[in-house]
């Protein structure tokens, strides 16, 4: 089993719609958790942290669930511009440096 | 905002050289990291550096080497080329464990 998993995708949606992604982690240890945006051949960028009360920014609303070892990433009202990869990273446990990091989920907004 | 700027956006090399990559930071971080990113495989740790002259190895050191001797300053190092270390290579910097990465540009670097 992948230390993190996310289904790859495609998620093709109109714009406008809500798209939710889930990402499952192995280590029960883990105690950061962030999700990151990754356009075509250029780096990743932090779209948000995941905090334990869940969190808000916009449109994007970001869930932990340590019971079940899952965070998910909630966009509504899609956009044009959301399309793109989204990573979902936590770290290896405690104060730990290194972050695991998923293989991402692509997806495409169309008008 | 935090700042990180690798050297080279794009890097065409020959087998057999020895190749210097190179990463700064602007923003006091303690914590410094390599990843190499290939398609399907996503992000995967060269070497990391926790302070200046500190460093550890990730989960694919093999062929590289790192120096740190400035805090703002992370140097990759390929000792000896090879065409299987083609990759996009992504250096980022973080202040603190708990705290998110910070990412380059990234540099695209082809062996031939």
């Amino acid at each position: 089993r992948k230390e993190v998993e996310q289904d790859p995708g495609p998620f093709n949606v109109p714009e406008g719609a809500t798209v939710a992604f889930n990402c499952t982690y192995s280590n029960s240890a883990s105690q950061s958790f962030f999700w990151y945006r990754q356009d075509c051949r250029k780096e990743p960028k932090l779209l948000m942290s995941v905090y334990s009360s869940g969190n808000e920014d916009g449109r994007f609303t970001a869930q932990l669930n340590r019971a079940s070892q899952y965070i998910s990433l909630l966009i509504r009202d899609s956009k044009l511009s959301d399309s793109a990869t989204y990573l979902c990273v936590v770290n290896r446990g405690g104060n730990n440096r290194k972050l695991i990091w998923g293989l991402g989920t692509s997806l495409a907004v169309n008008p | 905002d935090v700042k990180v700027t690798q050297s080279s956006r794009y890097l065409v090399k020959r087998t057999g050289e020895k190749v210097f990559l190179e990463c700064v930071q602007d923003m006091d971080h303690e914590n410094m990291f390599w990843y190499r990113q290939d398609p399907g495989l996503g992000l995967r740790l060269i070497y990391f550096s926790y302070d200046v002259k500190m460093k550890e190895k990730g989960d694919i050191p093999e062929g590289y080497s790192v120096s740190r001797e400035k805090k703002e300053r992370f140097s990759l190092i390929l000792e000896s080329a090879s065409t299987n270390q083609t990759s996009m290579y992504l250096c980022a910097s973080m202040i603190q464990g708990d705290q998110p990465q910070h990412f380059g540009d990234g540099t695209r670097l082809s062996i031939l």
